[in-house]
């Protein structure tokens, strides 16, 4: 089935640094849902994307769906501890379900 | 809203027994799934149900799992017997979810922390 690759799946960051991180598909997305888990935690949604080259903000993460709508990115500027966890990105199926990605493990360094 | 509920936070029980958790959506939504996560598989999905009916139950991995949702308002995951190859975190999330594939977000659980000895 349809699935999605994330990479990387480890990202060692100093604070203060940006970083990216990527969600690949082979076949065209409906939509992108990212979420985020602290260590020890649950998932938790941060933001979903619906259309071709959309951009979001939120404060200090930028999350991009590519014009094909087969990737999708999250850029995260001036790395803080509170960043530290898994960013899981999910594409969405009939339903409500959704196919998760492996997720990309921040570790932030200080 | 409290938010998904589920219980018990952690379950310490030793290779044979048989385990039941629980699961509380939130109010209004009509589709629930249920998660396992390792290290080893990350998160997958097991089975999920929408209007109280399981939808895809492909992900449970054995006939030993069963899922069970007998109203809006809760449902169970059983593991009989367990095994220790079963010690996960496991995730329960509600929606709300239709065919068209209209999206939202979905709201997990604090998780429950199962360890088979």
């Amino acid at each position: 089935g349809q699935q999605v690759m994330q990479i990387p799946q480890y990202q060692h960051v100093q604070e203060g640094e940006d970083f990216t991180t990527y969600c690949n598909s082979s076949t065209t997305l409906s939509n992108i849902q990212w979420y985020k888990q602290r260590p020890g935690g649950h998932p938790v949604f941060l933001i979903q994307l619906v259309k071709s080259g959309e951009v979001k903000k939120q404060k200090r993460l930028t999350f991009q769906f590519g014009e094909a709508k087969k990737n999708s990115s999250l850029h995260i500027t001036a790395t803080q501890t509170t960043d530290v966890g898994t960013y899981f990105c999910a594409s969405a199926k009939s339903w409500g379900k959704l196919q998760f990605g492996a997720g990309t493990q921040v570790v932030v360094t200080p | 809203d409290a938010g998904v509920i589920q219980s018990p936070r952690h379950e310490v029980t030793e290779m044979g027994q048989e385990v039941t958790l629980r699961c509380k959506p939130i109010s209004g939504h009509n589709s629930l799934f249920w998660y396992r996560q390792t290290m080893m598989r990350g998160l997958e999905l097991l089975i999920y149900f929408n209007n109280n009916v399981p939808i895809d139950d492909s992900g449970m991995p054995e006939d030993r799992f069963s899922a069970k949702m007998p109203n809006a308002s809760f449902s169970t995951l059983k593991i009989q017997p367990s095994e220790p190859r079963d010690s996960a975190v496991y995730f329960c999330a509600s929606t709300f979810g239709d065919r068209l594939a209209e999206t939202y977000e979905q709201y997990f659980g604090p998780g429950t922390r199962l360890t088979v000895t």
